[in-house]
């Protein structure tokens, strides 16, 4: 099946700085990528995803990059601020399926 | 409406109890799911109700009971549970089933934080 693993476990940037998460994947089946943000006694928020046909996607202050030969993604937050801070996961899963594979999680501390 | 709600927020039970958890959703999503989450932990999935039916079962204890009473709802009925049962138990939903030829966009509650004392 498939393993997901996910790094660092903890970060912490001052306000303003770039926060880079970065994740790899084993199953050369996953074609599906989604990032999630979790703050404390919520549930996980979709922040972002990307899909195997495309190598880099943005949204505002977040970007996601894939690299499907080397098997790893990637999350980057620019310009961050105190309400960045949050658990961050990634994840991966193939067409059709209904897992998701998590990776371990990064407590992302943003120092105001 | 691009919400998944669950009940209650917090629910503390005995052992001997029989309680249930609520799931609901109105994005026409046709894939339902329940996580466990435990604290520091990503969340693991339970099980999978693909089109109002049971698709997968993560081979979680008879002690969890799942049932999808329509497409907008989802319960996990609990018994006799075990103080290692305590967690976050999160309901999440999707658009397709399974076996479709769409991705696994998932949308996550706000979860249920469940104690078992």
């Amino acid at each position: 099946g498939e393993n997901v693993e996910q790094h660092p476990s903890t970060l912490s940037v001052q306000e303003g700085d770039s926060a880079v998460i970065k994740c790899t994947y084993s199953d050369s089946a996953s074609n599906y990528f989604p990032w999630y943000k979790q703050e404390l006694g919520k549930g996980p928020q979709l922040i972002i995803d990307i899909r195997s046909n495309v190598g880099e996607k943005k949204d505002q202050r977040i970007a996601v990059t894939l690299n499907k030969t080397a098997k790893h993604f990637s999350l980057h937050i620019t310009e961050t601020q105190p309400e960045d801070s949050a658990v961050y996961f990634c994840a991966a899963s193939s067409t059709g399926a209904n897992n998701l594979f998590f990776g371990t999680g990064t407590r992302l501390t943003v120092i105001p | 409406d691009t919400e998944v709600t669950q009940t209650p927020k917090h629910l503390v039970m005995g052992m001997t109890n029989k309680k249930s958890l609520k799931c609901e959703q109105h994005m026409g999503h046709r894939a339902m799911y329940w996580y466990k989450q435990k604290a520091k932990k990503p969340p693991e999935l339970m099980f999978v109700y693909s089109y109002e039916k049971l698709s997968i079962n993560e081979s979680v204890p008879s002690r969890f009971s799942p049932e999808c009473p329509n497409s907008s709802l989802l319960n996990l009925h609990l018994h006799a549970l075990q103080p290692e049962d305590s967690a976050l138990y999160l309901c999440a939903s999707s658009q397709r089933g399974t076996g479709t030829t769409t991705y696994n966009e998932q949308f996550f509650g706000p979860g249920t934080r469940l104690t078992v004392l």
